[in-house]
């Protein structure tokens, strides 16, 4: 899977949106975007996916540029129990099962502490 | 819906001593992975089952862990003999599973692993 790269941290007001950002330029074709989070002491999160068009969901909404180098998550509203570590992953979905294929565990990288202040 | 349980969800062990988890997915989840996540980094995938079958161990140090899902369904990661380097959360998660659909994945809350 391709590498991700993100900034450490990130801090936003309570109430206003929260733009989080994330660089993918070596992502394949056949790579999707994923994002998930990790609020102290449990365990990781399901955000939201795309391959290349954008979505939203009740939680978050997902751009990616035209080129798809690089993403951006957005909490349109976000609240103190918004504070958790974001994670940007990009995974190719699995095509067949054996000789390796349906292997789609995730590739973590630091991901972005975002501090949501009151 | 249940969520995936794990247990226990703190151990405190010596080194060369061994431990394990156990690990209950999501009911109908064919697909299981267990995570180790030390402090300060995301989490690393150690091993992944579709249903009693292991898919990817590529991770797994398999000098010291092992892990079974005998009947398809729970789930039991072992350390033995327990390293100062194994301090971490070993994180349970659980997808449908299935061929060309990236079905997102649910994490159980952990168990957090102090060796002295």
């Amino acid at each position: 899977d391709a590498k991700t790269t993100q900034p450490p941290s990130m801090d936003c007001a309570e109430g206003r949106a929260a733009n989080l950002p994330c660089n993918h330029s070596t992502i394949s074709g056949n790579e999707y975007v994923y994002w998930y989070r990790q609020i102290h002491s449990q365990g990781p999160q399901y955000i939201i996916h795309g391959l290349k068009n954008n979505e939203t969901n009740e939680m978050a909404s997902l751009i990616i540029t035209e080129d798809r180098k690089s993403s951006t998550l957005i909490l349109p509203h976000a609240t103190l129990r918004d504070t958790a570590v974001y994670y940007c992953i990009v995974r190719v979905i699995s095509t067949g099962w054996g000789s390796g294929g349906g292997a789609d565990g995730l590739t973590f990288g630091k991901g972005t502490h975002l501090i949501i202040q009151p | 819906e249940a969520g995936v349980a794990q247990s226990p969800r703190y151990k405190i062990i010596e080194k060369r001593q061994s431990v394990a988890f156990w690990c209950n997915p999501i009911s109908g989840h064919a697909t299981l992975y267990w995570y180790q996540q030390i402090l300060g980094q995301g989490p690393k995938l150690l091993i992944q089952f579709q249903n009693n079958g292991v898919v990817d161990d590529s991770q797994l140090p398999k000098d010291r862990f092992s892990a079974e899902r005998l009947k398809g369904v729970d789930s039991t990661l072992k350390i033995q003999p327990a390293k100062l380097e194994d301090s971490a959360v070993y994180l349970c998660a659980s997808s449908l599973g299935g061929v060309g659909v990236g079905y997102e994945q649910y994490f159980g809350p952990g168990t957090r692993l102090t060796v002295t």
